[in-house]
């Protein structure tokens, strides 16, 4: 069975930093691309990064270049998302979710999410 | 980026009813095309993807068509474990983009 369990949120002061992990089982996870997707409370979903299976290819949404970094360990079946110069605008459920493999960029699983609440 | 509009954003429907979900794309997609169901409380579930392809497990009364800008999600045969909110996402470019959501309601 596919598991994705996020950990790592916590109320951080604006300009803080956090780092979230996933850990993954279930599936081959050095042979899928990973994701980062929020969603602040009451809102919808907003893609934040991807990282190739790999880690040699990367994408950020604009809002957050700059301050968040992915990484993987394959290793480790475990990804990650470091996010620094926190804003109140990050706050939000932080799920990872695994592209759906052959092709397509859907993304057929998700973690429960890990909440970031970023405030004074 | 390209910017996805769901419609409506709400609805009611009743047990049995066929109903239909749009999604618009500001520019070609393609195929490119995702949808998510989400309940309260729980991670968003893929329904569909490349605009038309079940996802292994999701009933078949789901179904998705479009192509290019205009997209849309019908549920054949509405029944009460499909009450809840549905995402279109576009991943024919980075950034991906959702579309704002549409929440269906018990009438």
């Amino acid at each position: 069975e596919v598991q994705l369990v996020e950990s790592g949120g916590d109320l951080v002061q604006p300009g803080g930093s956090l780092r979230l992990s996933c850990a993954a089982s279930g599936f081959t996870f050095s042979s899928y691309n990973m994701n980062w997707v929020r969603q602040a409370p009451g809102r919808g979903l907003e893609w934040v990064s991807y990282i190739s299976s790999s880690g040699t290819t990367i994408y950020y949404t604009d809002s957050v270049k700059g301050r968040f970094t992915i990484s993987r360990d394959n290793a480790k079946n475990s990804l990650y998302l470091q996010m620094n110069s926190l804003k109140a605008e990050d706050t939000a459920l932080y799920y990872c979710a695994r592209t759906i493999s052959g092709g397509s960029h859907a993304l057929d699983y998700w973690g429960q999410g890990t909440l970031v609440t970023v405030s004074s | 980026a390209i910017r996805m509009t769901q419609s409506p954003s709400s609805f009611s429907a009743s047990t049995g009813d066929r109903v239909t979900i749009t999604c618009r794309a500001s520019q070609g997609i393609s195929s490119y095309l995702a949808w998510y169901q989400q309940k309260p409380g729980k991670a968003p579930e893929l329904l569909i993807y490349a605009a038309s392809t079940l996802q292994s497990g999701v009933p078949s009364r789901f179904s998705g068509s479009g192509s290019g800008t205009d997209f849309t999600l019908t549920i054949s045969c509405l029944q009460s474990e499909d009450f809840a909110t549905y995402y279109c996402q576009q991943y024919y470019t980075y950034p991906p983009t959702f579309g704002q959501g549409t929440k269906v309601e018990i009438k």
